[in-house]
C-alpha cells in the first residue's frame, strides 16, 4: 500500500508563474512532511519540511500548506524559475523504534518553460 | 558542511562477486541511512542506524549487509546480487534528538549494475 501519494507525473508551469505541487498521505501517525528537489544522478536536496501541527510553512519562494482533516499537502513555488525544473518528492516522517523513517511519494516531474 | 559523500560513484560487478559501498558524512549527525532507488521511483529505506546501531532493518535480504564502524562512516557490503538489485544506492544522514531532527541530507549515490 502506497502511505504517500504523489498523483502528477509531470507539471509544466511557465517561467514566473505559481508552481503547485501536491501531495496526499494515508498515514495519521506521520509528524512530519517534507519537499526534496531531486536533479538526475544527484541525490535528493531538502527544501522545506512542516510539522503536523502547523498549517503553512514559509522559506523564500518555497511555501508549505497542509490540510490535515484532508490529509493533503502542497509545495507553492512563487515565482517559478528555469533552475526550478527537477523531479520533487513529498516525504513524511514517523518516529519507528526510536530511529526516523521517511516514506517518499513517486515524485513529479517540474519543467519551467521560458 | 552538509556534505554527505559516497563511494564508488558508480559500480559494475558480477553475481558472485563481492564489493562495499561507502559514505562518509562530518556534520556530527549520529543517525545514517541506506536507501535503494530504481528508475523513475521514489527511494525506499533499507536500513537505518542510530548513534551506530542498527535501529531498521525494512526486511532487505542478507545479501545486502550494512556496516556502521564509526558516528561518520557507514558501510553497504554487497555479496551474490541479482540483476534485479541493480539500482541507485544512497545514502543520509540527520541528527536525532535536535530541533531539525527529521531533516535527512543525501549523498550522490552510486550507481550499481550487477551482470
Amino acid at each position: 500500500d502506497q502511505q504517500v501519494k504523489q498523483n502528477s507525473p509531470s507539471l509544466s508551469v511557465q517561467e514566473g508563474r505559481i508552481s503547485i505541487l501536491n501531495c496526499d498521505y494515508t498515514n495519521s501517525m506521520f509528524d512530519y512532511f517534507l519537499w526534496y528537489k531531486k536533479y538526475p544522478a544527484e541525490g535528493p536536496t531538502f527544501l522545506i519540511s512542516i510539522s503536523s501541527i502547523k498549517d503553512k510553512n514559509e522559506d523564500g519562494r518555497f511555501t508549505v500548506f497542509l490540510n490535515k482533516s484532508a490529509k493533503h499537502l502542497s509545495l507553492h513555488i512563487v515565482p517559478s524559475q528555469p533552475g526550478d525544473s527537477a523531479v520533487y518528492f513529498c516525504a513524511a516522517s514517523s518516529l519507528i523504534q526510536g530511529a526516523q523513517k521517511l516514506v517518499f511519494g513517486q515524485g513529479t516531474r517540474l519543467t519551467i518553460n521560458p | 558542511d552538509t556534505e554527505v559523500t559516497q563511494t564508488p560513484k558508480h559500480l559494475v560487478m558480477g553475481m558472485t562477486n563481492k564489493k562495499s559501498l561507502k559514505c562518509e558524512q562530518h556534520m556530527g549527525h549520529r543517525a545514517m541511512y541506506w536507501y535503494k532507488q530504481k528508475a523513475k521511483k521514489p527511494p525506499e529505506l533499507m536500513f537505518v542506524y542510530s548513534y551506530e546501531k542498527l535501529s531498521i532493518n525494512e526486511s532487505v535480504p542478507s545479501r545486502f549487509s550494512p556496516e556502521c564502524p564509526n558516528s561518520s562512516l557507514l558501510n553497504l557490503h554487497l555479496h551474490a546480487l541479482q540483476p534485479e538489485d541493480s539500482a541507485l544506492y544512497l545514502c543520509a544522514s540527520s541528527q536525532p534528538g535536535t530541533g531539525r531532527w527529521y531533516e535527512q541530507y543525501f549523498g550522490p549515490g552510486t550507481r550499481l549494475t550487477v551482470t
